[in-house]
């Protein structure tokens, strides 16, 4: 089945430590993204990539990191730099790249961080 | 700032009745409008979209109806199941990615 893939489902992270969420499709789509939802605030955009080997920042890309160095693969590094990590994280992808187009994004079922 | 406003967090709503949710938007460039459906702890999914040179689309019980002078689009689900209870997001898009509102979360009572 076509899909995305987040894992782990539940993190648990310690203050000041880095931790990596992965993300894998297999929908061929050019463009991913990472969103980062909290209680009453919607859906909010950290880090997104249009091609391979290339990503932009989104609305709140401080403390995180990503790489896309290949086409079915877009992991985030949350970083110790990141003040408030606890939160859900949602991958997705789209087949057309850094914008909505006529394509709707699809999702992952998501990743919750929480920091001890 | 907030560039795709859902005003209303929660609405309640009988089964069978009408279940209307209101989004309003500012950016004029957006030309694209979609809503998801939001469980807890899933990912959201697709529900409906509405391009810009239209003011209506309609799959089954689900009607979105855009007002681009108005900058204002609902989502028309009737009748309501308790199924249809979930979080529901307006997302509006143009040159960049998808722009997401807070959510409102609808509640349907049998």
């Amino acid at each position: 089945d076509g899909g995305i893939t987040q894992s782990p489902k539940y993190l648990f992270r310690k203050e000041g430590q880095n931790v990596t969420l992965s993300c894998e499709q297999n929908l061929n789509h050019d463009a991913m993204y990472w969103y980062r939802q909290d209680p009453g605030q919607g859906l909010r955009l950290i880090y997104y990539s249009q091609i391979v080997n290339d990503f932009q920042k989104g609305d709140i890309a401080e403390g995180y990191s990503v790489s896309r160095e290949k086409k079915e693969s877009f992991p985030l590094t949350v970083t110790s730099a990141q003040k408030n990590p606890t939160a859900f994280y949602l991958c997705a992808s789209s087949s057309k790249g850094g914008q909505g187009g006529t394509g709707e994004l699809f999702f992952g079922e998501g990743s919750r961080l929480t920091v001890l | 700032d907030q560039q795709v406003k859902q005003n209303s967090p929660s609405l309640s709503v009988q089964e069978g009745r009408i279940s209307i949710l209101n989004c309003d938007y500012t950016n004029s460039m957006f030309d694209y409008f979609l809503w998801y459906k939001k469980y807890p702890a899933e990912g959201p999914t697709f529900l409906i979209s509405i391009s810009s040179i239209k003011d209506k689309n309609e799959d089954g019980r689900f009607t979105v109806f855009l007002n681009k002078s108005a900058k204002h689009l609902s989502l028309h689900i009737v009748p309501s199941q308790p199924g249809d209870s979930a979080v529901y997001f307006c997302a509006a898009a143009g040159n960049t990615p998808l722009v997401f509102g807070k959510g409102t979360r609808l509640s349907v009572i049998a």
